[in-house]
């Protein structure tokens, strides 16, 4: 199994805080992804890193920012959760092309926003 | 854009074969991948086809039609820990810009009944 940690991985919190999950690989991977998952809607991608410092947008973006600042962390943060991203939210990492870009999953977090 | 289509439930039982189908209409495309997820827990990575016809993997088959649009998976001599959601995901089709950015169908759930 690929070495990928997620935390926490369950966390509840209050409308308007921040939050920060934090995803963690010892593959050395170049690619990492942040996925969210909800009932009827699959798995969603919020954001990816192509390397350190090199991220961009998803198909949901809004109120997510990410951060990369060494290869093994890769960092999802809600500025100012909202009772919408209650979710279950998924890190992937890819050693790319040279493995067809074949992602692999985190453990997940489940995550509680009231 | 991605659209990717699955049915959402199937049913089958012990010991039989069954099939589950996905089909696409993409902007781009850079191959199909199946993954396998069970309740509570990450997706894991079954299989991945690029080229069209059959790719085997033990009791697994994955099957690509290009200009169709369409995929399967089939499931053979099946088994109650088959019991879980099956992901159909297209990879874009920009190459080395697309970054194995993945979308994900909604996910079919089979039942394996005795």
């Amino acid at each position: 199994d690929a070495g990928i940690t997620q935390s926490p991985r369950h966390k509840v919190t209050e409308t308007g805080t921040p939050v920060t999950l934090r995803c963690h690989q010892t593959e050395n991977h170049r690619y990492m992804y942040w996925y969210r998952q909800d009932p009827g809607h699959g798995l969603r991608l919020i954001h990816y890193s192509y390397g350190v410092k090199d991220t961009d947008k998803g198909e949901v973006s809004d109120g997510y920012s990410v951060s990369r600042s060494k290869t093994e962390d890769f960092l999802l943060t809600l500025e100012s959760a909202t009772s919408s991203q209650t979710s279950v939210y998924f890190c992937a990492i890819s050693a790319g092309p040279d493995r067809n870009y074949e992602q692999y999953f985190g453990p997940g977090t489940r995550l509680t926003v009231t | 854009g991605q659209n990717i289509d699955q049915p959402t439930e199937m049913t089958a039982t012990e010991g039989a074969i069954v099939q589950i189908n996905c089909t696409y209409q993409t902007s781009g495309f850079n191959g199909l991948f199946w993954y396998q997820q069970h309740a509570g827990e990450a997706p894991t990575f079954l299989s991945y086809n690029v080229l069209d016809g059959l790719e085997e993997k033990g009791r697994f088959s994955s099957f690509l039609s290009r200009s169709k649009g369409y995929s399967y998976l089939l499931l053979k001599e099946l088994q109650m820990k088959d019991s879980a959601s099956y992901l159909c995901a297209v990879r874009d089709g920009a190459g080395g810009t697309s970054y194995g950015k993945l979308t994900f169908g909604q996910g079919t759930i089979l039942t394996v009944h005795p």
